[in-house]
């Protein structure tokens, strides 16, 4: 049981240029999460996903297209990279939500710089 | 949108000593999570709480959901040096797949422990 993991842990990347972050979960959660942390800023919501086929926006969505084909997978596009992108991504996930409980884990992190 | 006020925003402390921060909103929450950081690691979650003026400790770390739902607190006792990171706390006003129940986080209190 591997939790949450994040591909790849490191990435530089070019101004204009493209990549997709990838996330998987193998604890079959419903929700799924995209975040970024910046110095002092705490963790702020990009793009979070109820279930399998649907997305929707969160905090600081532009620049940034997610997609969640999969139910254990759920994936961050940067179509054309700013040097304003440079963050730690981090994907989370949370447990069905008849639970009563709630809880969203998270994964390592993915430490992108854009130049 | 709504916003989490840490504090403090940093400690620097002895080994042994106790430790306290708090969080405060001017919403209302019906969960507050909080989770600790470790360089170059995702958050991962110490304590939840469900309930107003519900207590709840995990080892030396105790923490307390605020009567008034508005606030929340954390304490860590008799300090380590593997207490060292940086500690978030989060809120959940709203669960369900309409709000997606996404958590507002904290900016983080970052803690340092002196051997």
């Amino acid at each position: 049981n591997a939790g949450v993991t994040q591909t790849p842990k490191f990435r530089v990347l070019k101004t204009g240029q493209s990549m997709t972050l990838l996330c998987a979960q193998d604890m079959n959660h419903e929700y799924m999460y995209w975040y970024r942390q910046d110095p002092g800023m705490g963790l702020r919501l990009i793009h979070y996903s109820v279930g399998e086929g649907t997305t929707a926006k969160g905090e600081v969505p532009d620049g940034y297209n997610v997609s969640r084909l999969k139910k254990q997978n759920f994936l961050l596009g940067l179509e054309s990279a700013a040097p304003s992108q440079t963050s730690v991504y981090f994907c989370a996930s949370a447990p069905p939500e008849t639970r009563v409980s709630y809880e969203q884990y998270f994964g390592p992190g993915t430490r992108l710089t854009v130049t | 949108g709504q916003q989490l006020n840490q504090s403090p925003q940093s400690m620097f402390i002895q080994e042994g000593e106790d430790v306290s921060m708090n969080c405060t909103s001017s919403s209302i929450f019906n969960t507050w999570l909080w989770y600790k950081q470790d360089p170059g690691e995702g958050p991962v979650l110490l304590i939840a709480l469900y309930k107003a003026g519900e207590l709840t400790s995990n080892g030396r770390l105790t923490a307390q959901f605020g009567i008034t739902r508005k606030d929340s607190f954390l304490n860590i006792s008799a300090s380590i040096p593997s207490d060292v990171g940086i500690y978030f706390c989060a809120g959940l006003a709203a669960r369900g797949e309409t709000s997606g129940s996404r958590l507002t986080f904290g900016e983080g209190t970052q803690l340092t422990v002196n051997p």
